[in-house]
């Protein structure tokens, strides 16, 4: 398996406009998180799914933000209008289920908001 | 509510041991873990223990668990160079799948 697979791996945008990133999990996990990291913040739970269905997204910073997950091996992270204070490394992980102990981690999306 | 803490920076050298420590808040965890992140990498699992065990060894890695005093611990014997990255600790939340990461620990390990 090629494991969780994100795009792009780097995105450079202006402030306003809107970004998406994309997640691929690997084929039979039933759950799927999106993270992110920054420097002042550490590593932040923005929304998981189990099951394709969303379970917590009370890590989600505001509105700007929203997460689908339309099917088992696809998920989206929309950022609309994106600003500075977004630019971050998010990371999409997943899991067999939401009790299993092991997420296996993207190599994540690396995000610069000018 | 939980919360997870870390030192933020540990310098060894080469061929000693390194421990890096973790504390957290959540009694009832019931799995603590130890993920390891590279430079431009996602976070890798290492190890992670059952909250019923106080030890557990795996190679060069041990894990030491007091559960009193809600203090984890990672040894890492005979430290390489490529054992530098960062090092965070993480425990469960009981209501759900998700896991609470500590701030993570810079290990450097100079030869």
């Amino acid at each position: 398996d090629a494991g969780v697979i994100q795009s792009p791996r780097h995105e450079v945008t202006e402030m306003g406009q809107e970004v998406t990133l994309r997640c691929k999990p690997i084929s039979g996990h039933n759950s799927l998180f999106w993270y992110r990291q920054t420097m002042m913040r550490g590593l932040e739970l923005l929304i998981y799914f189990n099951n394709n269905v969303p379970i917590d997204d009370s890590g989600m910073p505001e509105d700007r933000f929203s997460a689908k997950m339309p099917n088992a091996s696809f998920s989206t992270l929309k950022i609309q209008p994106s600003e500075p204070r977004d630019s971050a490394v998010y990371f999409c992980a997943s899991s067999l289920t939401s009790a299993n102990n092991e997420q296996f981690f993207g190599p994540g999306t690396r995000l610069t908001v000018l | 509510g939980e919360d997870v803490e870390q030192s933020l920076f540990l310098s060894v050298r080469e061929g000693d041991s390194s421990v890096i420590n973790c504390t957290y808040t959540d009694s009832s965890s019931t799995y603590l873990y130890w993920y390891k992140q590279e430079p431009g990498a996602g976070l890798q699992l290492l190890t992670y223990i059952f909250s019923n065990m106080d030890m557990k060894q795996d190679q060069r890695l041990t894990v030491l668990l007091n559960k009193k005093d809600k203090h984890l611990s990672l040894r890492i014997a005979d430290t390489q160079t490529g054992d530098s990255a960062i090092y965070f600790c993480a425990e469960k939340d009981n209501q759900g799948g998700k896991l609470i990461f500590g701030q993570g620990t810079e290990l450097s390990v100079k030869p």
